[in-house]
């Protein structure tokens, strides 16, 4: 079985700051995992996904996220954050022996200017 | 720009009465997923098709609810009767089907369906 838990349900950068979102996940076998960005009122957008090539992967609008087998983690991250940025982001796990995908609770993230 | 769409974008409706949620999936796409978002519990995925078919609709309870999708360009989400706790955001999301299975892939969601159950 998968799940994923993300830390901070809100966080809160100024604009320009390193954002940090964290994820953990857990599965019996090896994972897929997805982070995907949701603005108001709009449904959710793929930023990146793992799926068992290089372990850092790069995403869109400059997110980048490493899988990290030995601490079951998928953080994403981006250097320098945009007022754009301000919006709900969830991560995401599957596997290739199932056909459940399972989404964190998601976190929201603030952009102060 | 290929999207997928979703209708109605909002509902409101009484206890008791059938709503149904239709989703154009983008074309050439052969899965089809929904998804139910609240507050309480997030998101959570209710059914999926490939290529029509269902693949797994163990998330969706299945004494009100019905997935369908009677052709490939069109997918059907029905409740009935509804309740007022089936009242959250439905989206429906596409994905091309590529080699790796459905696990693997990218989903391109809709703008969801606003339903209101009072």
């Amino acid at each position: 079985a998968q799940s994923v838990t993300q830390l901070g349900s809100h966080v809160s950068v100024s604009e320009g700051a390193l954002v940090l979102l964290r994820c953990n996940y857990s599965s019996s076998v090896p994972p897929y995992l997805f982070w995907y960005v949701q603005y108001p009122n709009q449904g959710l957008q793929l930023l990146l996904k793992y799926t068992s090539a290089a372990t850092l992967v790069k995403g869109i609008n400059g997110f980048e996220a490493e899988f990290k087998k030995s601490e079951t983690s998928f953080h994403l991250t981006k250097p320098s954050a945009h007022m754009s940025d301000a919006a709900e982001y969830f991560c995401a796990v599957s596997s290739n022996t199932g056909n459940q995908f399972y989404f964190g609770t998601g976190t929201s993230l603030t952009v102060i200017p | 720009d290929a999207r997928v769409t979703q209708t109605p974008r909002h509902k409101v409706t009484e206890m008791g009465q059938e709503v149904t949620m239709r989703c154009q999936p983008i074309l050439g796409h052969n899965t089809v997923f929904w998804y139910r978002q609240t507050m309480m519990q997030g998101l959570e995925l209710l059914a999926y098709f490939r290529n029509r078919a269902p693949l797994d609709d163990s998330g969706m309870p299945k004494d009100r609810f019905s997935a369908e999708m009677p052709d490939a360009t069109l997918a059907t989400l029905k409740i009935q009767p509804s309740e007022p706790r089936d009242s959250a955001v439905y989206f429906c999301a596409s994905g091309p089907g590529l080699a790796g299975g459905p696990s693997t892939d990218t989903q391109y969601f809709g703008p969801g369906t606003r339903l209101t159950v009072l």
